[in-house]
C-alpha cells in the first residue's frame, strides 16, 4: 500500500465548476498536511496546508482534513483554465521531509 | 514564505561526468535541507536529507557515493551526481526543511546524453 494515494485523473471540470480533489494516507500518526500545485516542467507550489480536522478556505481554495478516516480533500470553487495543473497531496509523518501522492492531473475546461 | 534558489535550472552532461547542483536558503539560516528526485509522470521522491556540519542521511535504494551532498553552511547545500548516467535523467528538487511548510527550489532538470 502506498503512503499517499491519489486519483491520477486526468479530472476534467468546466470552467467555473467545482474540482475536488481526493487523497488518502497511511500512517494514522501523520500531523501536516499540504497540497501543492505544479505545473509542468515546474517545481511544486504550496496551495494549502491543514494541520487539524475540519475545513480551511483560502480563497477559492477550501482543504478538508478527517484523520480518523485518513482523507485529505481539496475543493476548488469558480475553476479557470490557470488551474489546470497536477496537485500533489503531501504528508509530514513526523519527518519534515514530505511524503507525497502521485498527483491528480486537474482539466479545466474553457 | 521562506526563499530557496536552485542553481542551475537546466543541464544537460555526457554520461560519465559529473554535475553540482546548488540549494541557497535566500532569508533564513537551514539546518536541514531536503532532496527530492522527480521522474518524469512521477511524484516527488525523498532522496536525501541534508544537515549542515554532519554527513547526509539518504532513503534507501540511494547510493550515497554517487549522489553526494554537502551542506558545509547554513545557506548552501549542493547535491553532485557523479558519473552520470541516461537513468539519472530527471528533475531535482531542494526544499528547506526548517518549517512545517516546505518551499521549494526551482527545480534542475538534467539530462545525460
Amino acid at each position: 500500500q502506498k503512503e499517499v494515494e491519489q486519483n491520477s485523473g486526468p479530472l476534467s471540470v468546466p470552467e467555473g465548476a467545482i474540482a475536488s480533489l481526493n487523497c488518502t494516507y497511511s500512517d494514522r500518526g501523520s500531523q501536516s498536511f499540504f497540497w501543492y500545485r505544479q505545473y509542468s516542467g515546474k517545481s511544486p507550489e504550496l496551495i494549502m496546508s491543514i494541520y487539524s480536522n475540519g475545513d480551511k478556505e483560502d480563497g477559492r481554495f477550501t482543504a478538508q482534513l478527517n484523520k480518523a478516516s485518513q482523507y485529505v480533500s481539496l475543493l476548488i470553487r469558480d475553476s479557470q483554465p490557470s488551474d489546470s495543473a497536477t496537485y500533489l497531496c503531501a504528508v509530514d509523518t513526523g519527518r519534515r521531509a514530505l511524503t507525497f501522492g502521485s498527483g491528480t492531473r486537474l482539466q479545466v475546461q474553457p | 514564505g521562506a526563499v530557496v534558489s536552485q542553481h542551475p535550472s537546466w543541464v544537460i552532461c555526457k554520461s560519465g561526468t559529473s554535475v553540482k547542483i546548488e540549494c541557497r536558503s535566500l532569508d533564513f539560516q537551514a539546518t536541514t535541507m531536503f532532496w527530492y528526485r522527480q521522474f518524469p509522470k512521477q511524484s516527488l521522491m525523498l532522496m536525501a536529507t541534508s544537515n549542515e556540519g554532519s554527513k547526509a542521511t539518504y532513503e534507501q535504494g540511494v547510493e550515497k557515493d554517487k549522489f553526494l551532498i554537502n551542506h558545509a553552511s547554513l545557506t548552501l547545500s549542493t547535491l553532485t551526481v557523479t558519473s552520470a548516467h541516461p537513468e539519472d535523467s530527471s528533475f531535482y528538487i531542494c526544499s528547506e526543511g526548517s518549517n512545517t511548510e516546505a518551499f521549494f527550489g526551482q527545480g534542475t532538470r538534467l539530462t545525460v546524453v
